[in-house]
C-alpha cells in the first residue's frame, strides 16, 4: 500500500525567507510524485511532479522540489516566500504500477507573514 | 472558460434527503474521480471512471452512487444524507494514458446537513 506522510501540519516563514514544506513517501515501485497548493474556497492546484530524471523539479509560481531516493522524500521548497505563498499544500504519490490511484498527505498549512 | 466545473457551489439540505452533484470537463480528459474534504481538510478520494468505466471504488457506503454519462461527466448521487456527510465534495480530471499527469480539480460543493 502506498502513502504519503507530511509531518508538519503548520509551517510558518517570514517573507522573504526560504521556504521548506516536507513530505517523505512510501511505494512498492517507481513513484510519480506531486504537489499541489489549495487556496481558501477553492479546489487544488497543480504545482509540480516528480515522474523521472532530474531530481530537482522546478514548478509554478517559483516553487522547487527535490526529489531523494535514498530518504523518500519529496519536499517543497521556494528560495523567498511571499504573503500571497500562504495557502494549504497537498504532497501526492501515484504507483505506476496501481490502477492509478493518488494518495495525499494530510496538507500543511503554510503562513507567510509580511 | 472553465476547465472542471462542478454544481451546485453549496448544497444545504436536511438529514434524510437525495441530492445529485454534477461535474463537467472540457479537458478531454479520460479519467475523472470524486473526493470528499473533510473540516480536517483531509482529502480522501472516493471514486475514479476511466472513459466512463469504474476503476476505483474506495470504502464508501452504498448511499453514494456516481455516474458517468459520458467521458466528460461524472455526476454523484446520495441517498438518505447524513449528518457525517457534511463536507467538501472535490470532482478531478486527468488525461492518465501513463498515470504521470497531474489532476485538474473544481472548485467544491460545499454540502451541509442540517
Amino acid at each position: 500500500a502506498q502513502s504519503v506522510a507530511q509531518p508538519e501540519d503548520q509551517v510558518n516563514v517570514a517573507e522573504g525567507n526560504p521556504l521548506t514544506v516536507k513530505c517523505t513517501y512510501s511505494v512498492s515501485g517507481n513513484p510519480y510524485l506531486f504537489w499541489y497548493v489549495q487556496y481558501p474556497n477553492r479546489g487544488l492546484q497543480f504545482l509540480l511532479k516528480y515522474i523521472t530524471g532530474d531530481n530537482l523539479v522546478k514548478g509554478s509560481y517559483g516553487f522547487e522540489a527535490e526529489f531523494n531516493k535514498s530518504q523518500t522524500s519529496f519536499h517543497l521548497k521556494k528560495p523567498s516566500a511571499l504573503v500571497s505563498d500562504s495557502a494549504l499544500y497537498f504532497c501526492a504519490v501515484r504507483d505506476n504500477t496501481n490502477a492509478g490511484k493518488s494518495t495525499f498527505g494530510d496538507g500543511t498549512t503554510l503562513t507567510v507573514k509580511p | 472558460d472553465t476547465a472542471v466545473s462542478q454544481t451546485p457551489k453549496y448544497l444545504v439540505t436536511q438529514m434524510g434527503n437525495d441530492k445529485s452533484i454534477k461535474c463537467e470537463q472540457n479537458l478531454g480528459h479520460d479519467t475523472m474521480y470524486w473526493y470528499k474534504q473533510d473540516s480536517k481538510k483531509f482529502l480522501k478520494i472516493m471514486f475514479s471512471y476511466n472513459n466512463k468505466e469504474l476503476i476505483i471504488n474506495e470504502t464508501v457506503p452504498n448511499r453514494f452512487s456516481p455516474k458517468s454519462p459520458d467521458k466528460a461527466h461524472l455526476n454523484l448521487h446520495i441517498n438518505s444524507l447524513e449528518l457525517g456527510d457534511s463536507a467538501v465534495y472535490f470532482c478531478a480530471s486527468s488525461q492518465d494514458g501513463s498515470r504521470n499527469q497531474p489532476q485538474h480539480f473544481g472548485d467544491g460543493t460545499r454540502l451541509s446537513i442540517l
